[in-house]
């Protein structure tokens, strides 16, 4: 099936720093989706693309739409400790399908 | 509103054992699916259904069942409980597309199984 290749795997950063993680695809998406999952609960929809090129905002959070439709990135400004957990990417078909396909995700650690 | 509910929230299974696990929403979504997910795996789909009557397998469908008799449930079944299906189940759901644009899933909180 398809694949998700979703770098880095995880991330140790300082509080105040600057995020960037990415998502690639070895095939076409007319819908990228980026969550974020806490510990004990389910992934939780932080930004979604529908558009090539598209880049869309959600506070410190900013996610782009590859041109080319197979990648996807996602940057976070000026962490917080509650920006800790798992960042997954995520493609999805349009024209009624509407399966998911899940990146490996990123899991990160703000450092004290 | 409860949004996605999954319930039990933990389950110990032995081996051979059988076992529902249930979702439940109330946001009248038309799409529902069912996703493992394992240490370093992300999601991967195990069941889908996009209507009452109607459900497909996704990646990963060996092992489970599913049916959809109402638009809001839709239960997984392990008929055989095995190890290899240790994992913690998500269960999600969301409008039917319309026009080519997505329509987003909301997931539960997830079902943490361990198979001994």
């Amino acid at each position: 099936g398809q694949q998700l290749n979703q770098s880095p795997q995880s991330m140790f950063i300082q509080e105040g720093e600057d995020v960037s993680m990415n998502c690639t695809s070895s095939s076409i998406f007319n819908t990228w989706l980026w969550y974020k999952q806490d510990p004990g609960e389910g992934p939780v929809l932080l930004i979604a693309l529908y558009k090539a090129g598209e880049l869309t905002s959600n506070g410190r959070l900013t996610a782009q739409f590859g041109i080319t439709r197979k990648d996807s990135f996602l940057n976070i400004s000026a962490s917080i400790p509650s920006d800790v957990g798992i960042y997954f990417c995520a493609g999805q078909l349009s024209g009624g399908n509407e399966k998911l396909t899940f990146g490996t995700g990123t899991r990160l650690t703000i450092i004290p | 509103n409860a949004g996605v509910t999954q319930t039990p929230k933990f389950q110990v299974l032995k081996t051979g054992q059988s076992m529902t696990l249930q979702c439940a929403q109330d946001m009248n979504h038309e799409y529902m699916s069912w996703y493992r997910q394992d240490p370093g795996m992300g999601l991967r789909l195990i069941h889908y259904s996009v209507g009452a009557g109607i459900t497909d397998q996704g990646e990963v469908p060996n092992g489970y069942n599913v049916s959809r008799s109402t638009t809001e449930d839709f239960p997984l079944r392990l008929l055989s409980a095995a190890p290899s299906q240790t994992s913690v189940y998500f269960c999600a759901s969301s409008y039917s597309m319309a026009g080519g644009v997505g329509q987003p899933q909301h997931f539960g909180d997830g079902t943490r199984l361990s198979i001994l």
